[in-house]
């Protein structure tokens, strides 16, 4: 089966470094997206991994590890404008679909 | 920037009744998807589009769905009798190509309540 776990929620503070996890059981493997989602707004995409090590992005970072099925994404100097929801996303071989976890909804608070 | 637009941004019905959601995808993009968003679940595939064929379907995509092209800009989802379990936020999404990468660009979806 497809399986991708994410903590449910998330606390951290203004200024702050936070890493939110994500653990994956598919069939197959063909991509790892990471992407951000206000309250009553799109998911727009953040980051996206193949190949075991760090992506970085300004201050998005995200980390795979295929052989753990294993994801990180990783936020630096967190701003208020960060609280919003983080959605893991998985792509299978010979596939278009993506196959969400259930997000994480991160607080980020003064 | 360009963007997936969709429309409306939020569509009641009652029980029964045909929808159908709209979306104008990314001008050059190829491929097309719906996902949906059930309160507090997450985001579910439902089918994907490529020239002017489903390329593929999830389960939830039973008879009742259809999805269609009708010109060059615009990309509908039709529901052909809502039943209640179909309240949900419906996303439309948007690539350039099947490529390595293949980002998909999402739309604000349609929130669609059936009473």
């Amino acid at each position: 089966g497809q399986n991708i776990d994410q903590p449910t929620e998330m606390t951290a503070t203004e200024g702050a470094i936070v890493q939110i996890n994500c653990t994956y059981q598919t069939s197959g493997f063909n991509g790892l997206f990471w992407y951000q989602q206000h309250a009553g707004e799109a998911p727009t995409f953040l980051s996206y991994n193949v190949l075991d090590g760090l992506e970085e992005k300004g201050r998005f970072s995200s980390f795979l590890s295929r052989s753990k099925g294993y994801s990180y994404l990783l936020l630096k100097e967190l701003q208020m404008k960060d609280s919003a929801s983080y959605l893991c996303a998985v792509r299978d071989w010979g596939t278009d679909k993506l196959i969400f976890g259930t997000g994480t909804r991160l607080q980020v608070f003064p | 920037e360009p963007e997936v637009t969709q429309t409306p941004s939020h569509q009641v019905t009652q029980m029964g009744q045909e929808v159908i959601l709209r979306c104008v995808p990314i001008s050059n993009h190829l491929y097309f998807y719906w996902y949906r968003q059930i309160l507090g679940q997450k985001v579910e595939f439902l089918v994907s589009f490529y020239n002017n064929e489903i390329s593929e379907k999830s389960e939830i995509f039973d008879d009742q769905f259809s999805v269609e092209r009708p010109d060059g800009s615009n990309f509908t989802l039709k529901i052909r009798s809502t039943k209640l379990e179909d309240s949900a936020m419906y996303f439309c999404a948007s690539s350039e190509a099947v490529e390595a990468k293949n980002i998909q660009y999402f739309g604000a979806g349609t929130r669609l309540s059936v009473l």
